[in-house]
């Protein structure tokens, strides 16, 4: 069966470390991948997208990796600050307009 | 520019009611979407719009759910009747047209069935 998997567990880290996030997934073969910010009470928000024939994307603090031998992306922010704090969520586009939602992770950033 | 907007914002009814939801996308986007996310998922895709008609529906429950897209511009999105397991937060995201890889989300409709 097709799947998306996040750490279901939060990730606690100290102020200033580098937060690094799995995405993992079977049987898809995505066009791409992007990883989005959900705040309690919001909706997702676009973060960075990156497409199957790129190993890594970044933005400021954010760097993506994409390895579609593993069939895993990681999401890292470094320097990580506490209005970092969010629920992280990454979506593959499987091609046909459709795009999947991952659980989501859940970052803690302590001062 | 202005973002996502939909209301209410909360919502608590008994079950077998039925209850509707609005989502007015940003101005020019041709693409709707309405997605369910029910605590500690992630959002799962109900209905799929382009302009006024629907691109994919296959997980929208269709014996309850029901939207519309009049004019491809508002939408909303209806359930009757309402059962426990509906009990979820209603995002609503607009993207300039299909192939457009970011979408941009509402604040969502959180959803109680009592």
């Amino acid at each position: 069966s097709q799947k998306i998997e996040q750490n279901s567990e939060a990730l606690n880290i100290q102020e200033g470390k580098t937060a690094t996030l799995t995405c993992n997934y079977t049987n898809y073969s995505p066009a791409y991948l992007q990883w989005y910010r959900q705040d309690p009470g919001r909706g997702p928000v676009f973060l960075l997208l990156i497409r199957e024939n790129e190993k890594e994307k970044r933005k400021e603090r954010l760097k993506v990796t994409f390895d579609t031998t593993l069939k895993q992306s990681l999401f890292h922010i470094t320097a990580s600050q506490p209005a970092d704090s969010a629920t992280y969520l990454c979506a593959l586009y499987t091609g046909g307009f459709k795009t999947i939602f991952g659980a989501g992770t859940r970052l803690f950033v302590k001062a | 520019e202005a973002g996502v907007a939909q209301s209410p914002r909360y919502k608590i009814i008994e079950k077998r009611q039925s209850v509707a939801f609005w989502c007015n996308p940003i101005s020019g986007h041709a693409t709707l979407y309405w997605y369910q996310q029910i605590l500690g998922q992630g959002p799962k895709l109900l209905i799929q719009f382009q302009n006024n008609g629907v691109v994919d529906d296959s997980q929208l429950p269709k014996d309850r759910f029901s939207a519309e897209r009049l004019k491809g511009v508002d939408s909303t999105l209806k359930i009757q009747p309402a059962k426990l397991e509906d009990s979820a937060v209603y995002l609503c995201a607009s993207s300039l047209y299909s192939m457009e890889e970011t979408q941009y989300f509402g604040p969502g409709t959180r959803l109680l069935v009592l």
